[in-house]
Protein backbone atom coordinates (compact mmCIF):
# COMPACT_ATOMS: atom_id res chain seq x y z
CA UNK A 1 0.00 0.00 0.00
CA UNK A 2 1.30 3.33 -0.90
CA UNK A 3 1.67 5.04 2.17
CA UNK A 4 3.75 7.94 3.92
CA UNK A 5 4.73 6.68 7.79
CA UNK A 6 5.19 9.23 10.55
CA UNK A 7 6.96 8.04 14.06
CA UNK A 8 6.09 8.62 16.44
CA UNK A 9 2.59 9.42 16.40
CA UNK A 10 2.77 11.33 19.80
CA UNK A 11 4.92 12.73 21.63
CA UNK A 12 6.06 14.45 24.54
CA UNK A 13 9.06 15.66 25.65
CA UNK A 14 10.49 18.67 28.05
CA UNK A 15 12.60 22.12 27.04
CA UNK A 16 16.17 21.04 25.25
CA UNK A 17 15.86 17.59 24.96
CA UNK A 18 17.01 16.54 21.13
CA UNK A 19 14.52 14.57 19.18
CA UNK A 20 13.82 12.99 16.12
CA UNK A 21 10.41 12.70 13.86
CA UNK A 22 10.85 10.07 11.66
CA UNK A 23 9.13 10.38 7.83
CA UNK A 24 9.27 7.32 5.61
CA UNK A 25 7.30 7.17 2.00
CA UNK A 26 7.07 4.05 -0.26
CA UNK A 27 6.41 5.60 -3.76
CA UNK A 28 9.58 6.15 -4.94
CA UNK A 29 8.77 10.16 -4.97
CA UNK A 30 11.66 12.36 -5.18
CA UNK A 31 10.12 15.56 -3.38
CA UNK A 32 9.24 15.35 0.21
CA UNK A 33 8.11 18.11 2.97
CA UNK A 34 7.71 19.20 6.56
CA UNK A 35 4.37 20.97 7.72
CA UNK A 36 3.13 22.14 11.25
CA UNK A 37 -0.53 22.82 11.66
CA UNK A 38 -1.79 25.01 14.57
CA UNK A 39 -5.02 26.03 15.35
CA UNK A 40 -6.42 29.19 13.24
CA UNK A 41 -3.18 28.86 11.41
CA UNK A 42 -3.66 26.40 8.59
CA UNK A 43 -0.50 24.13 7.40
CA UNK A 44 2.37 26.26 7.19
CA UNK A 45 5.44 24.64 5.84
CA UNK A 46 9.15 23.86 7.80
CA UNK A 47 11.06 22.48 5.22
CA UNK A 48 11.33 20.45 1.55
CA UNK A 49 13.41 18.37 -0.43
CA UNK A 50 13.57 18.25 -3.91
CA UNK A 51 15.73 15.02 -3.79
CA UNK A 52 18.13 13.01 -2.23
CA UNK A 53 20.67 15.75 -0.50
CA UNK A 54 18.88 18.82 -1.42
CA UNK A 55 17.01 20.26 1.19
CA UNK A 56 15.54 24.10 1.74
CA UNK A 57 14.00 25.80 3.66
CA UNK A 58 9.97 26.84 4.15
CA UNK A 59 8.10 29.39 5.71
CA UNK A 60 9.06 28.51 9.51
CA UNK A 61 12.20 26.80 9.35
CA UNK A 62 13.42 28.02 13.02
CA UNK A 63 14.71 25.57 15.21
CA UNK A 64 14.50 22.59 12.88
CA UNK A 65 16.39 20.82 11.02
CA UNK A 66 16.19 17.93 8.15
CA UNK A 67 18.46 15.00 6.35
CA UNK A 68 17.35 13.48 3.01
CA UNK A 69 20.59 10.63 3.03
CA UNK A 70 18.04 8.29 1.20
CA UNK A 71 15.10 8.97 -1.64
CA UNK A 72 12.46 7.46 1.08
CA UNK A 73 13.74 9.05 4.01
CA UNK A 74 12.61 12.41 5.30
CA UNK A 75 13.86 12.96 9.30
CA UNK A 76 12.65 15.84 11.24
CA UNK A 77 14.85 17.01 14.05
CA UNK A 78 14.38 19.48 17.01
CA UNK A 79 17.90 20.01 18.59
CA UNK A 80 16.42 21.93 21.42
CA UNK A 81 12.83 21.85 21.54
CA UNK A 82 10.99 24.83 23.15
CA UNK A 83 7.11 25.23 24.20
CA UNK A 84 6.44 27.26 21.11
CA UNK A 85 7.22 24.30 18.75
CA UNK A 86 4.19 21.98 19.88
CA UNK A 87 2.07 21.68 17.42
CA UNK A 88 0.86 18.85 14.77
CA UNK A 89 3.77 17.96 12.23
CA UNK A 90 2.60 16.32 9.21
CA UNK A 91 4.97 14.46 6.44
CA UNK A 92 4.48 14.83 3.11
CA UNK A 93 5.77 13.43 0.16
CA UNK A 94 4.72 13.88 -4.18
CA UNK A 95 6.22 13.39 -7.45
CA UNK A 96 8.59 14.88 -9.61
CA UNK A 97 6.68 17.71 -11.83
CA UNK A 98 3.98 17.28 -9.37
CA UNK A 99 5.16 18.71 -6.17
CA UNK A 100 1.28 20.22 -5.31
CA UNK A 101 -0.70 16.32 -5.47
CA UNK A 102 1.03 15.81 -2.06
CA UNK A 103 0.93 12.36 -0.07
CA UNK A 104 0.54 13.24 3.63
CA UNK A 105 1.27 10.97 6.88
CA UNK A 106 -0.65 10.58 9.54
CA UNK A 107 0.83 13.26 11.69
CA UNK A 108 2.67 13.74 14.76
CA UNK A 109 1.27 14.92 17.74
CA UNK A 110 4.40 16.97 19.92
CA UNK A 111 4.02 18.47 23.25
CA UNK A 112 6.93 20.19 24.55
CA UNK A 113 6.69 20.85 28.18
CA UNK B 1 3.99 32.83 -4.95
CA UNK B 2 0.43 32.80 -4.66
CA UNK B 3 -1.60 33.55 -2.03
CA UNK B 4 -4.87 32.20 -0.77
CA UNK B 5 -7.73 33.35 1.17
CA UNK B 6 -10.84 31.14 2.25
CA UNK B 7 -13.45 31.72 5.17
CA UNK B 8 -12.55 29.95 7.89
CA UNK B 9 -16.13 28.58 8.32
CA UNK B 10 -18.89 26.94 6.99
CA UNK B 11 -21.59 25.25 7.87
CA UNK B 12 -24.36 23.08 5.84
CA UNK B 13 -27.08 20.38 6.43
CA UNK B 14 -27.24 17.35 5.29
CA UNK B 15 -28.46 17.41 1.07
CA UNK B 16 -27.35 20.74 0.93
CA UNK B 17 -24.99 21.40 -1.72
CA UNK B 18 -21.87 23.49 -0.67
CA UNK B 19 -19.64 25.56 -2.45
CA UNK B 20 -16.41 26.84 -1.10
CA UNK B 21 -14.67 29.79 -3.11
CA UNK B 22 -11.02 30.61 -2.98
CA UNK B 23 -9.07 33.83 -3.66
CA UNK B 24 -5.92 34.01 -5.20
CA UNK B 25 -5.37 36.92 -7.13
CA UNK B 26 -2.02 36.16 -7.84
CA UNK B 27 -1.91 33.11 -9.24
CA UNK B 28 0.69 32.70 -11.73
CA UNK B 29 0.36 31.03 -15.66
CA UNK B 30 1.45 27.42 -14.73
CA UNK B 31 -0.02 26.97 -11.51
CA UNK B 32 -2.36 24.74 -10.38
CA UNK B 33 -5.21 24.87 -8.23
CA UNK B 34 -5.30 21.84 -5.13
CA UNK B 35 -8.06 21.24 -3.01
CA UNK B 36 -7.41 18.79 0.23
CA UNK B 37 -9.79 17.60 2.25
CA UNK B 38 -8.69 16.77 6.22
CA UNK B 39 -10.64 14.60 8.30
CA UNK B 40 -9.38 15.36 12.37
CA UNK B 41 -6.80 13.12 13.51
CA UNK B 42 -5.61 12.65 9.94
CA UNK B 43 -3.58 14.38 7.11
CA UNK B 44 -4.80 15.90 4.53
CA UNK B 45 -5.66 14.13 1.29
CA UNK B 46 -6.04 15.25 -2.05
CA UNK B 47 -8.94 15.61 -3.47
CA UNK B 48 -9.61 17.48 -6.96
CA UNK B 49 -6.95 19.67 -9.06
CA UNK B 50 -7.74 21.54 -11.72
CA UNK B 51 -6.42 24.32 -14.02
CA UNK B 52 -9.41 26.05 -15.95
CA UNK B 53 -12.71 25.62 -16.67
CA UNK B 54 -14.34 22.57 -14.58
CA UNK B 55 -12.97 19.50 -12.96
CA UNK B 56 -15.62 16.77 -11.79
CA UNK B 57 -14.66 13.71 -9.90
CA UNK B 58 -16.56 11.12 -7.66
CA UNK B 59 -15.68 13.18 -4.81
CA UNK B 60 -16.60 17.11 -5.80
CA UNK B 61 -16.33 19.25 -8.91
CA UNK B 62 -14.02 22.58 -8.95
CA UNK B 63 -15.33 25.27 -10.91
CA UNK B 64 -12.24 28.18 -12.17
CA UNK B 65 -13.49 31.25 -13.91
CA UNK B 66 -11.49 32.19 -16.84
CA UNK B 67 -9.53 34.94 -15.06
CA UNK B 68 -8.41 31.71 -12.55
CA UNK B 69 -8.63 34.85 -9.74
CA UNK B 70 -10.71 32.19 -7.77
CA UNK B 71 -12.05 28.42 -7.45
CA UNK B 72 -14.52 26.97 -6.01
CA UNK B 73 -14.63 23.59 -4.53
CA UNK B 74 -18.51 22.21 -4.80
CA UNK B 75 -19.82 19.16 -2.93
CA UNK B 76 -23.10 17.81 -4.12
CA UNK B 77 -25.67 16.75 -1.33
CA UNK B 78 -23.46 16.61 1.82
CA UNK B 79 -23.63 13.97 4.73
CA UNK B 80 -22.14 13.95 8.16
CA UNK B 81 -19.60 12.74 7.12
CA UNK B 82 -17.87 15.30 4.79
CA UNK B 83 -17.60 17.19 7.78
CA UNK B 84 -13.93 18.51 7.76
CA UNK B 85 -11.78 21.36 6.84
CA UNK B 86 -10.92 21.87 3.32
CA UNK B 87 -7.29 23.99 1.96
CA UNK B 88 -6.77 25.26 -1.31
CA UNK B 89 -3.24 25.26 -2.61
CA UNK B 90 -1.97 27.21 -5.57
CA UNK B 91 1.03 25.92 -6.82
CA UNK B 92 3.03 24.69 -10.24
CA UNK B 93 4.60 21.17 -10.30
CA UNK B 94 8.06 22.67 -10.30
CA UNK B 95 7.94 24.29 -7.07
CA UNK B 96 9.56 23.74 -3.81
CA UNK B 97 7.95 26.18 -1.61
CA UNK B 98 3.92 25.16 -0.90
CA UNK B 99 1.95 27.90 0.73
CA UNK B 100 -1.17 26.59 2.01
CA UNK B 101 -4.07 29.18 3.61
CA UNK B 102 -5.71 28.49 6.98
CA UNK B 103 -8.39 25.96 5.78
CA UNK B 104 -12.11 26.28 5.35
CA UNK B 105 -14.12 24.55 8.05
CA UNK B 106 -17.09 22.56 7.05
CA UNK B 107 -19.40 21.59 9.68
CA UNK B 108 -22.42 19.47 8.45
CA UNK B 109 -25.83 19.16 10.51
CA UNK B 110 -28.33 16.84 10.36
Amino acid sequence: EAQVTQNPRYLITVTGKKLTVTCSQNMNHEYMSWYRQDPGLGLRQIYYSMNVEVTDKGDVPEGYKVSRKEKRNFPLILESPSPNQTSLYFCASSEQGAREKLFFGSGTQLSVL
Amino acid sequence: LAKTTQPISMDSYEGQEVNITCSHNNIATNDYITWYQQFPSQGPRFIIQGYKTKVTNEVASLFIPADRKSSTLSLPRVSLSDTAVYYCLVARGSQGNLIFGKGTKLSVKP
